[in-house]
């Protein structure tokens, strides 16, 4: 069966800093993987995903992602962050054929001013 | 942007009653499903609806739970007898007509109805 690993639960950034979340995961084919983020009193909002292709993938509000398959990671970075991106993300991956998807335990993103 | 609606946005209720929480899905998607997340800990799968019938539920979905769509707009998740550990946030999603080929695609999540069972 698919996992997904957080190994974070929370992090604490400066505004402007540069952010990495990361994810490892463990599914025997070639995943789908995803990154939402939930603001508080918000739903799940798809931040970015990654199918096949090209392994670095662009999401919204300015993060990436990158595919390692010899490491089974898909960490989230974002050059510099901004007090709006406090909130938690949660990394996803999801099996062919549908989206029972397996969610990470959530990393808590705290940005100092 | 076409979005998810979920309501009630909270609930409390008593330990034994039945209760249902209502999705409004982007109207066009056919695939609808059920997650949760009990406080503190991962979003799980509850089930997944298509053409009318369950297409997969998880061990967590037993007989208390059940799904239907009743007007061809509304989805809704019934909680029979509810229990002191149902409460969670319930999140509704949907997903569009056009699947990719190669399997999953993505999911446009509601913000959730909290449930609080005392």
């Amino acid at each position: 069966a698919q996992s997904v690993t957080q190994p974070d639960i929370h992090i604490t950034v400066s505004e402007g800093a540069s952010l990495e979340l990361r994810c490892n995961y463990s599914y025997g084919a070639t995943p789908y993987l995803f990154w939402y983020v939930q603001s508080p009193g918000q739903g799940l909002q798809l931040l970015l995903k990654y199918f096949s292709g090209d392994t670095l993938v662009q999401g919204i509000k300015g993060f990436e992602a990158e595919f390692k398959r010899s490491q089974s990671s898909f960490n989230l970075r974002k050059p510099s962050v901004h007090w709006s991106d406090a909130a938690e993300y949660f990394c996803a991956v999801g099996t062919g054929g549908g989206n029972k998807l397996t969610f990470g335990t959530g990393t808590q993103l705290k940005v100092e001013l | 942007e076409p979005e998810v609606t979920q309501t009630p946005s909270h609930q409390v209720t008593q330990m034994g009653q039945e209760v249902i929480l209502r999705c409004v899905p982007i109207s066009n998607h056919l695939y609808f499903y059920w997650y949760r997340q009990i406080l503190g800990q991962k979003v799980e799968f509850l089930v997944s609806f298509y053409n009318n019938e369950i297409s997969e539920k998880s061990e967590i979905f037993d007989d208390q739970f059940s799904v239907e769509r009743p007007d061809g707009s509304n989805f809704t998740l019934k909680i029979r007898s509810t229990k002191l550990e149902d409460s969670a946030m319930y999140f509704c999603a949907s997903e569009g007509r056009d699947r990719i080929p190669s399997g999953a695609n993505v999911l446009t999540f509601g913000a959730g109805s909290r449930l609080t069972v005392l």
